[in-house]
């Protein structure tokens, strides 16, 4: 049961370029996310998707895009990385009718 | 504004020292509070959701119990292993499925 996976789980970039966030779940959950953790704020939500090709705002999602053409993948692309961008990037899933989410391990973005 | 606040930031226990995490929260009817464990580089991992007043849920040395304003993680005897930290969210109706979560409690436990 792979669950949920992330990749890269690590990453340097340079500002000003493209970058692309994968995360994969293997449970056909309805739902997904995605969050930033950075030391002082804690985890806050960028952006989330009840079902495919259904995509809202979170608390941050400004400078990011998503899209969901497939219920398993939900990539996270940064159009122009900037230095304010640099942080650990988290995925979650929930299925529909329960409200706990599962998070994936993770990737670490640097962007310089 | 819907919003939880962990105390205390940090936590030094001793092997065996039993002691108790804080979640206060605001919010516009909760659907549920969720408790989480994160170890130094990985991601979340599921402990407990609390849904009323009054529940209490249990898994080995831990003990999540909820009231209308806080929620309380007692930890029982603990050990080295459970040194992380402990991260609370909480999920209002009518929010989408979005969680909001506290700073979270980093609990260091020494032999």
């Amino acid at each position: 049961d792979a669950g949920i996976t992330q990749s890269p789980r690590y990453k340097i970039t340079e500002t000003g370029r493209q970058v692309t966030l994968m995360c994969h779940q293997t449970w056909s959950h309805s739902y997904m996310f995605w969050y930033r953790q950075d030391l002082g704020h804690g985890l806050r939500l960028i952006y989330y998707s009840a079902a495919a090709d259904i995509t809202d705002k979170g608390e941050v999602p400004d400078g990011y895009v998503v899209s969901r053409s497939k219920t398993e993948n939900f990539p996270l692309t940064l159009e122009s990385a900037t230095r304010s961008q640099t942080s650990v990037y988290f995925c979650a899933s929930r299925n529909q009718g329960a409200y706990e989410q599962y998070f994936g391990p993770g990737t670490r973005l640097t962007v310089t | 504004e819907d919003q939880v606040t962990q105390s205390p930031e940090a936590l030094r226990l001793q092997e065996g020292e039993s002691s108790s995490l804080n979640c206060s929260y605001t919010v516009s009817g909760l659907r549920g509070l969720f408790w989480y464990r994160q170890d130094p580089g990985k991601g979340p991992e599921f402990l407990f959701t609390l849904y009323s007043a009054g529940e209490e849920k249990e898994k080995e040395r831990l003990k999540a119990t909820l009231t209308k304003k806080e929620s309380f993680l007692h930890i029982t005897a603990p050990k080295p292993e459970d040194s992380a930290t402990y991260l609370c969210a909480v999920q209002a109706r009518n929010q989408g499925g979005k969680l909001i979560f506290g700073q979270g409690t980093e609990l260091s436990v020494k032999p």
